[in-house]
């Protein structure tokens, strides 16, 4: 069993639907929570983080961790076209150096 | 500065034969990590440098796989007797804290 399992889609949704992404996690120690984008032949790039549980909000992007449910999320408001690209969670426990990421979603914005 | 920049971009090579990568981190950024992606799947760690020094390595960093960063400038990956499981984008990524900023990779064909 991975670590880090993630949805692979694909998805896809209407310009302007809410999206949901989600992960779940086995290993406890994880106390950072990321969502990276990553965009076709390019790197990851770090769009929100959360330490340890609770909510973030970012403009059109919510980042959620529930630690006692071992299951985090990703919402995107008003979704636009350019937020098509695959989105990947990644986590850290606390005093490691290296990140577990999941397999990443597909997303497409239809216009 | 622009970034994390590496090069090739992309490299087809012959399976059997040896190929070097390499990154170029942002300046002030201390620590430097690879990662392995392959196609459909999220990026795997490999190995990390702080400064000159490489304080961990993955298990799938096998004996044909080698890392330096001398003078805790830019890194070089080296991957002796290329299979053709070995086939993947390997990223680079920097950081002066925990949270990464990656390159847009090299991706590596073993024909």
């Amino acid at each position: 069993q991975k670590e880090v399992e993630q949805d692979p889609g694909p998805l896809s949704v209407p310009e302007g639907a809410i999206v949901s992404l989600n992960c779940t996690y086995s290993n406890s120690a994880f106390q950072y929570f990321m969502w990276y984008r990553q965009y076709s032949r390019k790197g990851p790039e770090l769009l929100m983080y959360t330490y340890s549980s609770g909510n973030k909000e970012d403009g059109r992007f919510t980042a959620q961790v529930d630690k006692s449910s071992k299951y985090i999320s990703l919402f995107i408001r008003d979704s636009q076209p350019s937020d098509s690209a695959t989105y990947l969670c990644a986590m850290r426990p606390t005093g490691a150096n290296n990140l577990f990421f999941g397999t990443g979603t597909r997303l497409t914005v239809i216009p | 500065d622009t970034g994390v920049s590496q090069n090739p971009r992309h490299k087809i090579t012959k399976r059997g034969q040896n190929v070097t990568f390499r990154c170029d981190p942002i300046s002030e950024h201390n620590r430097l990590y690879w990662y392995r992606q392959t196609l459909g799947q999220g990026p795997e760690f490999l190995t990390y440098f702080q400064n000159e020094a490489q304080l961990e390595k993955s298990r799938l960093l096998s004996d044909r796989f080698s890392a330096e960063r001398p003078k805790g400038s830019f890194s070089t990956l080296e991957i002796q007797r290329t299979e053709q499981g070995d086939s993947a984008m390997y990223l680079c990524a920097s950081s002066p804290t925990i949270f990464y900023t990656f390159g847009s990779g090299t991706r590596l064909t073993v024909v």
